[in-house]
């Protein structure tokens, strides 16, 4: 069955240090993965998404993520984190298995500290 | 910026309630979701709609759920008798294409509470 894991429920960074957010999936055939960021209060965002291609993805607000066949991952990353960047993450992906309905992960709070 | 409008954004409600969440997608977009999210748990898809009619539902959308795009720009998801456990937020979502990798545009949820 399709899945996928957020193995961390929060990530505390200091700002300026580089961070990760982990995310890993199940799913059969080739995965479309998203990130999607949820700040207080408001709704989900997009971030990024892997289709094809490059295996390293950039997108908005200066993150990045890497797809990692081998290891069925997808973490989410950024050099220098800032604290307006403190908010809830969520890695969601698209398969075969779920008939390409977005199957979210249960979200990873990263808070950034001054 | 083109956005996901959701009204109201809380609703409380007592148990057996009929309530109508709200959502204006963004104008050129054709694909419209319901997802759900309650406290503390994953975000949960509900339902897709296409060309006026459902085109993916899940477990969760049993028969006391329904969606309807009334007047061609609201998009709204009726709970016909609601239950504690529909005590959730609910997002509302628009994409410009069908495609399995487009990306969605969320609405920033409306909340509900179920008494």
């Amino acid at each position: 069955a399709q899945s996928v894991a957020q193995p961390e429920d929060q990530v505390n960074v200091a700002e300026g240090n580089p961070l990760t957010v982990k995310c890993t999936y199940s799913v059969s055939g080739n995965p479309y993965l998203f990130w999607y960021v949820q700040y207080p209060n408001r709704g989900l965002q997009f971030l990024l998404k892997y289709i094809t291609g490059d295996n390293l993805v950039k997108g908005s607000y200066g993150f990045e993520a890497e797809f990692n066949k081998s290891q069925t991952s997808f973490h989410l990353k950024k050099p220098s984190a800032l604290v307006s960047d403190s908010a809830l993450y969520f890695c969601a992906v698209r398969g075969i298995d779920s008939n390409y309905q977005l199957i979210w992960g249960a979200g990873t709070k990263l808070i950034i500290k001054p | 910026e083109p956005e996901v409008t959701q009204t109201p954004s809380h609703q409380v409600t007592q148990m057996g309630q009929e309530v109508i969440l709200r959502c204006v997608p963004i104008s050129n977009h054709l694909y419209f979701y319901w997802y759900r999210q309650i406290l503390g748990q994953k975000v949960e898809f509900l339902v897709s709609f296409y060309n006026n009619e459902i085109s993916e539902k899940s477990e969760i959308f049993d028969d006391q759920f329904s969606v309807e795009r009334p007047d061609g720009s609201n998009f709204t998801l009726k709970i016909r008798s609601t239950k504690l456990e529909d005590s959730a937020m609910y997002f509302c979502a628009s994409s410009a294409d069908g495609t399995n990798t487009g990306e969605l545009f969320f609405g920033e949820g409306s909340r509900l509470t179920v008494l």
